[in-house]
């Protein structure tokens, strides 16, 4: 079964700051991950996805997260903290040969001045 | 490029209505996944539309129902409301790639209240 877990619900950061979102996953077969920001009254985002290509992923707005399979990981990490990062981020585990993302329970981010 | 639009944007029903919810996928994209996301949790799969047909199901009772139209948009339908179906539906189009796993990009949700 397949499952994911995000290790805190809320961090809080200072502008300028890295910032280090956790995710462990579970699952029985190769998985596909992916990283989404939900800004309050919006829609999910995609920041970024990780295929079984390179372990070290890019995304949007200098976002990044690693694979690492042996620790069963998918952190997400940001240089410098904006602002206008402050937002509820999901981590979400799919299956190849299965179609429905099973998201984590989110992490809010907040961003101090 | 639109993207994956919904409608409506909110919706007050009282409990026992019936509601449809809409879902215009992104341009290109052939296949529709809805979601539930209660307050203050992460989205849960409702089930999944390609070819017009359901394709995968979650774990929702059989009052959740769909449809996929010929130009791919599609509807849930929630019959016989309860408080508890409050929440926001997010719809989320993808492109099937063979076996490669889809990127579902997700619209703005429609945040359904149930008095």
């Amino acid at each position: 079964a397949q499952s994911v877990t995000q290790l805190d619900s809320h961090v809080s950061v200072s502008e300028g700051t890295p910032v280090l979102l956790r995710c462990n996953y579970s699952s029985s077969y190769s998985p596909s991950l992916f990283w989404y920001v939900q800004h309050p009254n919006k829609g999910l985002q995609l920041l970024l996805k990780y295929t079984s290509a390179a372990t070290l992923v890019k995304g949007i707005n200098g976002f990044e997260a690693e694979f690492k399979k042996s620790e069963t990981s998918f952190h997400l990490t940001k240089p410098s903290a904006h602002m206008s990062d402050a937002a509820e981020y999901f981590c979400v585990v799919i299956t190849s040969g299965t179609y429905k993302y099973i998201f984590g329970t989110g992490t809010r981010l907040k961003v101090l001045a | 490029d639109a993207g994956v639009t919904q409608s409506p944007t909110h919706l007050i029903k009282t409990r026992g209505q019936q509601v449809t919810l809409r879902c215009s996928p992104k341009s290109g994209h052939d296949t529709v996944s809805w979601y539930q996301q209660a307050l203050g949790q992460g989205p849960q799969f409702i089930f999944q539309y390609y070819e017009e047909e359901e394709r995968q199901r979650g774990n929702f009772p059989d009052r959740f129902s769909g449809h996929q139209f010929p130009n791919y948009s599609s509807e849930l339908n929630v019959n016989a409301l309860l408080l508890g179906d409050s929440a926001l539906y997010l719809c989320a189009s993808s492109l099937v790639e063979g076996f490669f796993t889809d990127t579902q990009y997700f619209g703005p949700g429609t945040r359904l209240t149930v008095l």
